[in-house]
Formats: structure tokens, sequence, C-alpha cells
């Protein structure tokens, strides 16, 4: 069964400093990966994905990420953070079949920043 | 296009009433979703639906049930609430394969006292 890992549960950056939010999945074939963003009293909006090729995925917002296979990680980098950035983050790897496209999330990155 | 509505936003339920929450999506989509939202948890899979008059287990499907009558629709009901079932519902749809990007409804806040 596969597993998502976000190793840090609060992260704290100054608004303009660069952020990276670490994921880490169990899958044992070529993992779908995605990253979702959750602001306050909100649902989940999708920021970018990996299904193939190529291992930088550019995402909405200015994020992108890099699927590294021999790490099996999908870390989620931005180079200049906005306040209005702070939100929570959730990878997630997806698992596709005839019974569904079910995904596995990791616990959360709460995001704060500083102005 | 309104995407995933859910329905309601908030409800405060006694232990052992029951009731229902009501997911639509009007993007055609084949595959729903049902999960709920606890702190420190991220989201985990309760039911989830292939197509209309079909549904499956997810992660954690004790003490919910749901139906997918209709394509557009998505049910999970609680026959008896209890206060484990305090949480933030969240209903999702996607096509069946090649994307399998999951849309998102804006949840639903439950509490049973």
């Amino acid at each position: 069964a596969q597993s998502v890992t976000q190793p840090d549960i609060h992260i704290t950056v100054s608004e303009g400093a660069s952020l990276e939010l670490r994921c880490n999945y169990s899958y044992g074939a070529t993992p779908y990966l995605f990253w979702y963003v959750q602001s306050p009293g909100q649902g989940l909006q999708l920021l970018l994905k990996y299904f193939s090729g190529d291992t930088l995925v550019q995402g909405i917002k200015g994020f992108e990420a890099e699927f590294k296979r021999s790490q099996s990680s999908f870390n989620l980098r931005k180079p200049s953070v906005h306040w209005s950035d702070a939100a929570e983050y959730f990878c997630a790897v997806g698992a596709f079949t005839g019974g569904g496209n079910k995904l596995t999330f990791g616990t959360g990155t709460q995001l704060k920043v500083e102005l | 296009n309104a995407g995933v509505t859910q329905t309601p936003k908030f409800r405060v339920l006694k232990t052992g009433q029951s009731m229902t929450l009501l997911c639509a999506q009007d993007m055609n989509h084949e595959y729903m979703y049902w999960y709920r939202q606890d702190p420190g948890m991220g989201l985990r899979l309760i039911h989830y639906s292939v197509g209309e008059g079909t549904t499956a287990k997810g992660e954690v499907p004790d003490g919910y049930n749901v139906s997918r009558l209709k394509k557009q629709n998505f049910l999970l009901g609680l026959e008896s609430a209890a206060p484990s079932q305090t949480s933030v519902y969240f209903c999702a749809s996607s096509y069946p394969a090649g994307q399998g990007e999951q849309y998102f409804g804006p949840g639903t806040r439950l509490t049973v006292t």
C-alpha cells in the first residue's frame, strides 16, 4: 500500500524568502504525485501534479516540484514566498486502477509567512 | 459551472442522531469520493464510487454508508452519529483515468456532541 510522509508539521518563512516543503512517498510502481493547498475554511486546490516525463513540474501561483525517484521524494518549492501563500499544504500519491483513482495524503505542512 | 458543491456547510448532531451529507458535481465525472479530515491526520478516504449505482469502501468506512443513485450526486450517511465522527468532510470527483486529478468541494464541518 502507498504512503506519504511530510516530515514538517509547521514551517515559518519570511515574505520574499524561498520555500521548500518536503514530501517522501512509498509506492511499489511509478507514482502519480500531487501537491494540494488548503486555505483556512476552504477545500483543497491542486497546485501541481506529476504523472510522467520531465521530473521538474510547474504549477500555479509560482510553485514547482521535483520528482526524485532515487530519493522517493517530491518536494515543493517556491523562490519567493508571498504572505498570501500562508496555508496548509498536502502531498498525495495516487493509485490509479480500475477500482478508483485513490489518493493517499500526507498529514500536511502548515506554512506561516512572517511579514 | 459550480464544480463540486456540498450541503450543508455546518451541522451539529447529538450522539445517536442520523444525517445525510450531499455532494453534487457538474463536471460529468465518473468517480466520486468522500474523505474526512482530522487535525494531524491529513485526509482519509471513507468511501468512493466509480460510477452510478456503485460504491466501495475506503480506508475508514465504519459508521458510514453511501449511495450514488445519480451520476452527479454522492450521498454520505451517518445512521447513528458518534463523537468520534466529529470532523470536516470533503467530497471530491475525478475522471476515471488519464489525469486522475481530484476536484474538491468546500467541506462540511460536523460536530457530534
